[in-house]
């Protein structure tokens, strides 16, 4: 079956720990984006990505970083810096840069802060 | 800035009733999508609506775009409880499929 995977659903930080979130698909997507939810509120975008090796910074990107070293994987590391990063992050990924494809969305990890 | 604003934010209907969302953004595009999300899960794709006058149904859920007014609705007929969840519209501000999205309207259909 053909669709993204997050890791883990649950995650915990400590004080000045960095965490890493895992997004992978295997819909041979070109675009990959990451989105932060708080409760009672829309999407807004972290970073994302429409090629491997190259990727560009939302709206909501400091404390945050990203890498995309493979079409497949575009892992998010939640750093230090970000002092309220308690939230529901959901990956997407979508087709390429048409500029009309639908995002398809992952079931998103749950970050809390110790 | 691209500004999204959704309307009502919370909705409590009777099942049987019709209802409208509307999406209402600031500026131009003609590229414009409806998500639903249930409690604690990921977003579900419902429509897309890539041109002025874009009409797409599917079930009782009806998505329209008027690129013009910069608004878009969607259209409930004959609300039933699995309806219940939180809708988004999220609005394509062109390069790289950037999406921003509206800040969701809960919706609860009471039997």
């Amino acid at each position: 079956d053909g669709g993204i995977t997050q890791s883990p659903k649950y995650l915990f930080r400590k004080e000045g720990q960095n965490v890493t979130l895992s997004c992978e698909q295997n819909l041979n997507h070109d675009a990959m984006y990451w989105y932060r939810q708080d409760p009672g509120q829309g999407l807004r975008l972290i970073y994302y990505s429409q090629i491997v090796n190259d990727f560009q910074k939302g709206d909501i990107a400091e404390g945050y970083s990203v890498s995309r070293e493979k079409k497949e994987s575009f892992p998010l590391t939640v750093t230090s810096a970000q002092k309220n990063p308690t939230a529901f992050y959901l990956c997407a990924s979508s087709i390429g840069n048409r500029g009309w494809e639908t995002q398809y969305f992952g079931p998103g990890t749950r970050l809390l802060v110790l | 800035e691209l500004k999204v604003e959704q309307n009502p934010l919370f909705l409590s209907m009777q099942e049987g009733k019709n209802y409208t969302i509307y999406c209402n953004y600031s500026t131009t595009s003609d590229r414009l999508y409806w998500y639903r999300q249930d409690p604690g899960k990921s977003l579900e794709s419902l429509f897309v609506l890539l041109s002025n006058g874009a009409v797409k149904q599917e079930g009782r859920l009806m998505a329209s775009l008027d690129t013009k007014a910069r608004l878009s609705t969607l259209h409930i007929t004959a609300a039933v409880h699995d309806l219940s969840a939180t809708y988004f519209c999220a609005v394509d501000i062109g390069y790289g499929n950037k999406l921003v999205f509206g800040a969701g309207t809960i919706l609860r259909v009471k039997s």
